[in-house]
Parts: structure tokens; sequence; C-alpha cells
């Protein structure tokens, strides 16, 4: 499967315990998206890298929340002292910018639910 | 920022029939439009998208419209079959550059085609 992948699927954790998804894009894919998803609702940004450059967060984005890309290949998100706000989808895409444009490529999600 | 608006929020069809989705958006800047299906506890999939510099895009029986004078744009399927059933997903976001080209959202569309 040469797609986006994200491990773990499924995380269940209870309030307060760190938690940490790992997502490997698309290969030679040089930017990387994390986005979080809320049961019926829409994706909404959250980062994304430039290879191995942080170059945006959303306002979403609290100081519990810190995502890294040390190689500019995989990348990890991290939630400390999570909060049952927290429940929801988290989705990494992927996308090689060509010329103009680019598409950008979703993986299977990460669904974590805090108790 | 960009601000998507997307409508109806479920449709419910006859196999056969025509099925339209559509939404609009704020930021004059966005330049590009795609249209992900995502089936329940499956990750979003791109199935169209279309750029500024053209009106309208067609991949058999899935349709793109776009007018950018008054910011919506449309998808449009025909010949709907039960498989088509899942959640549709609008987005836009500004021509990439290195400021960032992260997807705004809509809502999502529920299709039910019913046999």
């Amino acid at each position: 499967d040469t797609g986006v992948s994200q491990d773990p699927r499924h995380k269940i954790t209870k309030r307060g315990q760190n938690v940490t998804f790992r997502c490997d894009p698309i290969s030679e894919h040089n930017r990387l998206y994390w986005y979080r998803q809320t049961l019926g609702q829409g994706p909404e940004f959250l980062t994304y890298f430039q290879n191995e450059a942080q170059l945006e967060k959303s306002r979403l984005l609290s100081d519990r929340f810190s995502a890294e890309r040390p190689k500019g290949s995989f990348s990890t998100l991290e939630i400390q002292r999570t909060e049952q706000g927290d429940s929801a989808m988290y989705l990494c895409a992927s996308s090689l910018v060509r010329g103009a444009w680019e598409t950008q490529y979703f993986g299977p999600g990460t669904r974590l639910l805090v108790l | 920022g960009e601000n998507v608006e997307q409508h109806p929020s479920t449709l419910s069809v006859q196999e056969g029939d025509s099925a339209v989705i559509k939404c609009t958006y704020s930021d004059s800047a966005s330049n590009y439009f795609p249209w992900y299906k995502q089936e329940l506890g499956k990750r979003p999939q791109l199935i169209i998208d279309i750029r500024s510099n053209v009106g309208e895009k067609k991949d058999q029986r899935i349709a793109v419209t776009l007018n950018k004078t008054a910011k919506h744009f449309s998808l449009h399927i025909t010949e709907t079959q039960p498989e088509d059933s899942a959640v549709y997903f609008c987005a836009a976001s500004p021509k990439p550059n290195n400021a960032g080209n992260m997807l705004t959202f809509g809502g999502g569309t529920r299709l039910m085609v019913k046999p």
C-alpha cells in the first residue's frame, strides 16, 4: 500500500494522559498536513509541514499539542494532558507540490477517545 | 480566513436520479476546489477537483462547476448508484505558496441513494 498510513487507528485514553500519533506520508511527498475531524463535521486544519519545517499552525492547536517531522518523512502529533474535548478523528494528509498546484491525499485517521 | 458553506446537509435520492450538492466560499483568493467522498469509518477520498482557470470539469458520472464571480461551486452526480451513498465534503484553498495551502472544508452532505 503506497498511500498515507497512520498509527494507531484507534486510541482510548484517560483524561490527563499524553498520546502520540504517527503519520507516514506517500513517499517523496514534501508537504504533510494534520487535520481534526469531529463527528458530523468536515476536517479542520491544525498544522502543516514543508519537508521538516513546520510552517503554519491553526488557532485550534493549543499549547498542549505539538507536532514534529524530524527528517521530512514521517510526522508525529502529540497531545499532552488530554481533555475530553480532544476526542476526535485526527487525519493526516500529504501532497507533492508540482508547479502551481497540489493535491492532498488523506490517511485513514486515528480515532481518539478521551474518557 | 476562508469560510465554506455546504448545502444540503442530507440528500436522499432514488437510484438512477441525479444529485447536486452546492458550496459557497468567502475568500476571493481561493483557487482550488476539491471534493472528497468519505464512507463510514474510512478516509476522505478525492473524487474530483477544479482549479480556478476552468468553469467546469467532468469525470464520467461526476461533474463540478465553478462560478468565481458568485463564489460558489457545485458537485453533480448523475445516474446515482447505491455505492454513491456516503458523506461528501467540498473544500477550498488558495493557490499553494510558501505561506501554506490548508483546505477549508464545508460541513458535509450525507447522500443516501435508495435502491
